[in-house]
């Protein structure tokens, strides 16, 4: 079974950096793009940017350009996003996800002083 | 970059059948493939069609994708609508950069 673990709940201040983990098992990790999805509290879904995992090459949406890091560790089967400068805003679940899977079950971030 | 826009909800009746439009905004919508993704209320999305009109294993075939290069559009279709159909659904697609886009999702009442 193809399933996509994502790590726990978090709570940061504004200004401080998040990095959330989404360990993948079921099916060769670098055989798919991982995505990574911004889901703000009654909003629809924004994509953040992908990695492959194969080469390591990332691709970002604008809107987090110059914040988001994201990347893949093969030896574990993980994928991370790490996000900077956290702002009120950037309140919101986060998924990882590949286009023609499942999905990860979410991370909520909460950014709040 | 283009917009993916559809309608923002739509109702049926069990058992009927409905069509959810996705329409690309610019950039022809043959030119890279369309996903759809299910939301239920309270948790994550789940992939019910991936490459046009491709089903996951497990989804069943009363969910069904299509494209039309005439009105430039993507469409989703659900027939023998259950209460289960109940959520929100979300078309995705991407540009020659691979830069991925979504729509702004519709709300789908089973009523």
């Amino acid at each position: 079974e193809v399933q996509l673990v994502q790590s726990g709940a978090e709570v940061k201040k504004p200004g401080a950096t998040v990095k959330i983990s989404c360990k993948v098992s079921g099916y060769t990790f670098t055989d798919y793009y991982m995505h990574w999805v911004q889901q703000a509290p009654g909003k629809g879904l924004e994509w953040m940017g992908l990695v492959d995992p194969e080469d390591g090459e990332t691709i970002y949406a604008e809107k987090f350009q110059g914040r988001v890091t994201i990347t893949a560790d093969t030896s574990t089967d993980t994928a991370y996003m790490e996000l900077s400068s956290l702002r009120s805003e950037d309140t919101a679940v986060y998924y990882c996800a590949t286009d023609s899977g499942p999905w990860g079950q979410g991370t909520l971030v909460t950014v709040s002083s | 970059n283009f917009m993916l826009t559809q309608p923002h909800s739509v109702s049926e009746s069990p058992g009927k059948t409905v069509t959810i439009s996705c329409t690309r905004s610019s950039g022809s919508i043959a030119s890279n493939y369309v996903q759809w993704y299910q939301q239920r209320p309270g948790s994550s999305p789940t992939t019910v069609i991936y490459e046009d009109n491709q089903r996951p294993s497990g989804v069943p075939d009363r969910f069904s994708g299509s494209i039309d290069s005439s009105s430039n559009s993507a469409s989703l279709t659900i027939s023998g609508l259950k209460t289960e159909d109940e959520a929100d659904y979300y078309c995705q697609s991407y540009d020659s950069s691979n830069h991925r886009v979504f729509g702004g999702g519709t709300k789908l009442t089973v009523l």
